[in-house]
């Protein structure tokens, strides 16, 4: 009866290595998101998959960053050519449909460090 | 542009009430929300008001929305220790037209025994 999940829960790379994050939604939630929350820009939006397709993008902040869902369920979000300004919480979220009040449900996040 | 600001701190006395305050610049904002962070966990929403709603009230919870300032905030009666944590306001914007959250800078709520 889990709740978001979200792997891993840290990671620590070194400038330019590429990293995946990976987001487990709550089972049959069509809709899911992903966030950052670093210190200098707080909370920020970064993408939103209805299902596999992903209709807003607007928050990836560089062609660095990508992501893909798969089977209306996991996500993984990639982020290349790591550099220490993505450091930072990403924060995947999921919502029974999207539109209305359908709350989004948060997981734990996973704290990336880029040294 | 989007920006939802809300001041950092607030540092109240255990039993008290406790207002935290949100403006956001959106006027077609059709949801408002207010979430929950406590150290080391994800976002927890505790409630969230409809626009065309002036207040909300769930429990010790009170929202109250000004549309005309643009002001939301959120009125926490009894403050208890376990209520630290960090509240952030969030909006749906775009007049619902996406579904993304514009999240505020956040308050750190810090309940004083």
């Amino acid at each position: 009866g889990a709740g978001v999940s979200q792997s891993p829960s840290n990671k620590v790379t070194e400038k330019g290595k590429d990293v995946e994050l990976r987001c487990d939604p709550i089972s049959g939630h069509t809709a899911l998101y992903w966030y950052r929350q670093s210190l200098g820009q707080g909370l920020e939006f970064l993408i939103y998959f209805q299902g596999n397709s992903a209709p807003d993008k607007s928050g990836l902040p560089s062609d660095r960053f990508s992501a893909e869902r798969t089977g209306g369920s996991v996500s993984t979000l990639t982020i290349q050519r790591t550099q220490q300004e993505d450091s930072a919480v990403y924060l995947c979220a999921s919502s029974l449909v999207a539109g209305g009040r359908s709350e989004q449900f948060f997981g734990p996040g996973t704290r990336l460090t880029v040294l | 542009g989007e920006d939802v600001e809300q001041s950092l701190f607030l540092s109240v006395r255990e039993g008290d009430s406790s207002v935290i305050n949100c403006t956001y610049t959106d006027s077609s904002s059709t949801y408002l929300y207010w979430y929950k962070q406590e150290p080391g966990a994800g976002l927890q929403l505790l409630t969230y008001i409809f626009s065309n709603m002036d207040m909300k009230q769930d429990q010790r919870l009170t929202v109250l929305l000004n549309k005309k300032d643009k002001h939301l905030s959120l009125r926490i009666a009894d403050t208890q220790t376990g209520d630290s944590a960090i509240y952030f306001c969030a909006e749906r914007a775009d007049g619902g037209a996406t579904n993304k959250l514009i999240f505020g800078t956040g308050t750190l709520l810090a309940v004083q025994p």
